[in-house]
């Protein structure tokens, strides 16, 4: 069984400042892990992901995550958050070798600040 | 970019009424998905298709639902005798890899 708890379900951030979203998981096999983003109106946008290899995972507009096993977090960060960074943000995990089926959390809504 | 899309964007529709919801995947993808998303719940998973079979399914995925690849490009997700609670976003995605998203169809139910 799998699954995934984000932390704070409204982050708000000034514009410059720095964006963490926070995922924990729980998976009983080596996970994948997904960070999608979401803007209103549309649909879900691969961020980033992590498959087993490096663990600082770079995405895309700036975003990076580490997998930290240890920890079992897959957080999320930017350094610095622009007005466009504003969405809603889902982490999500499978396991290796499924049929990749994604379990999702609940999402973190961000605001930035001007 | 290749890209997953889904029609109708909207779809309203009588309770006990039965819904079809299209979707295109990208082409070389292999893995194709339903999602769905309630407002204000977490996207939830509801079935997985490869090789032309169910490959994987939740316990939301029950007799009231069915999906098809009627042709090698569509991939359709069939709610028979719809109800209330069907109402929310459903998202298509496929994979050969990561799963890509659709933008969703918005379901209401009357």
């Amino acid at each position: 069984a799998q699954s995934v708890t984000q932390l704070g379900s409204h982050v708000s951030v000034s514009e410059g400042a720095l964006v963490l979203l926070r995922c924990n998981y729980s998976s009983s096999v080596p996970p994948y892990l997904f960070w999608y983003v979401q803007y209103p109106n549309q649909g879900l946008q691969l961020l980033l992901k992590y498959t087993s290899a490096a663990t600082l995972v770079k995405g895309i507009n700036g975003f990076e995550a580490e997998f930290k096993k240890s920890e079992t977090s897959f957080h999320l960060t930017k350094p610095s958050a622009h007005m466009s960074d504003a969405a809603e943000y889902f982490c999500a995990v499978t396991s290796a070798g499924s049929a990749r089926q994604l379990t999702f959390g609940s999402g973190t809504q961000l605001t930035v600040l001007p | 970019e290749p890209e997953v899309t889904q029609t109708p964007s909207h779809q309203v529709t009588q309770m006990g009424q039965e819904v079809i919801l299209r979707c295109v995947p990208i082409s070389n993808h292999l893995y194709f998905y339903w999602y769905r998303q309630i407002l204000g719940q977490k996207v939830e998973f509801l079935v997985s298709f490869y090789n032309n079979e169910i490959s994987e399914k939740s316990e939301i995925f029950d007799d009231q639902f069915s999906v098809e690849r009627p042709d090698g490009s569509n991939f359709t997700l069939k709610i028979r005798s719809t109800k209330l609670e069907d109402s929310a976003m459903y998202f298509c995605a496929s994979s050969m890899g990561s799963p890509c998203f659709g933008p969703g169809t918005r379901l209401t139910v009357l």
